[in-house]
């Protein structure tokens, strides 16, 4: 049985600051890993999709790395924003079936 | 090209009532899944179904609960009976085929809250 973890938790960090979220998972066989974003009371937004066979995915501030063997990966947040606290959620797939999802990082970025 | 849309937004049922949510996927899917999200939980998967067809149902309470993707018209997921523990965040979910290098796309959820 797939279990995604996610570490910290919470964390609280002060505007321009660069910081790392982490994502581990038991079962290396996945086919690919998603970030999402989740704001209070809305739904998720997708920030970037690794395929197994790759090894990170970039977008604007955000660079996302998968280590499969190891089972990990990192969501990197460059010079971070107030706009930018909201719940990271990580989430190993197989095919489009069905994704498990780890307890997500609440993050606050303090002006 | 309008998102995944969900409602009711918000759905308070007494205990006993049936409550139903509604998706409708973002134009071109074919491909739905329904998610909860428990109060301080993770979400966790419910079903996967494509027109006409329930392909993965693993995540489904065995009673009570039932989720439909007609040839028109939103997929349903409708809970019978609904209980305390119903309360939760339902969110859909769709994406273009089922394959892997597809991003899955969220609805903002449907809030459901038994009194």
């Amino acid at each position: 049985k797939q279990e995604v973890t996610q570490i910290p938790a919470a964390l609280s960090v002060p505007e321009g600051e660069n910081l790392v979220l982490n994502c581990s998972f038991t079962d290396s066989a996945i086919y690919n890993l998603q970030w999402f974003r989740q704001d209070p009371g809305k739904g998720l937004t997708s920030l970037l999709l690794i395929q197994s066979s790759q090894r990170e995915q970039t977008s604007g501030r955000l660079n996302a790395s998968l280590d499969k063997s190891s089972g990990r990966s990192t969501l990197y947040i460059a010079a971070s924003q107030p706009g930018d606290s909201a719940t990271y959620l990580c989430a190993v797939g197989r095919s489009g079936s069905r994704l498990t999802f780890g307890e997500g990082t609440q993050l606050t970025v303090n002006p | 090209n309008a998102g995944v849309m969900q409602n009711p937004r918000h759905l308070v049922r007494r205990r006993g009532q049936e409550a139903r949510l509604r998706c409708s996927p973002m134009k071109g899917h074919s491909h739905v899944y329904w998610y909860r999200q428990l109060p301080e939980e993770g979400l966790k998967f419910m079903v996967y179904l494509q027109k006409e067809n329930i392909i993965d149902e693993s995540g489904m309470p065995k009673e009570r609960f039932s989720a439909e993707f007609p040839k028109e018209g939103p997929s349903i997921l409708r809970i019978q009976q609904v209980v305390r523990g119903d309360s939760a965040a339902y969110f859909c979910a769709s994406s273009f085929t089922g394959s892997s290098g597809n991003t899955i796309y969220f609805g903002e959820g449907s809030w459901l809250t038994v009194v």
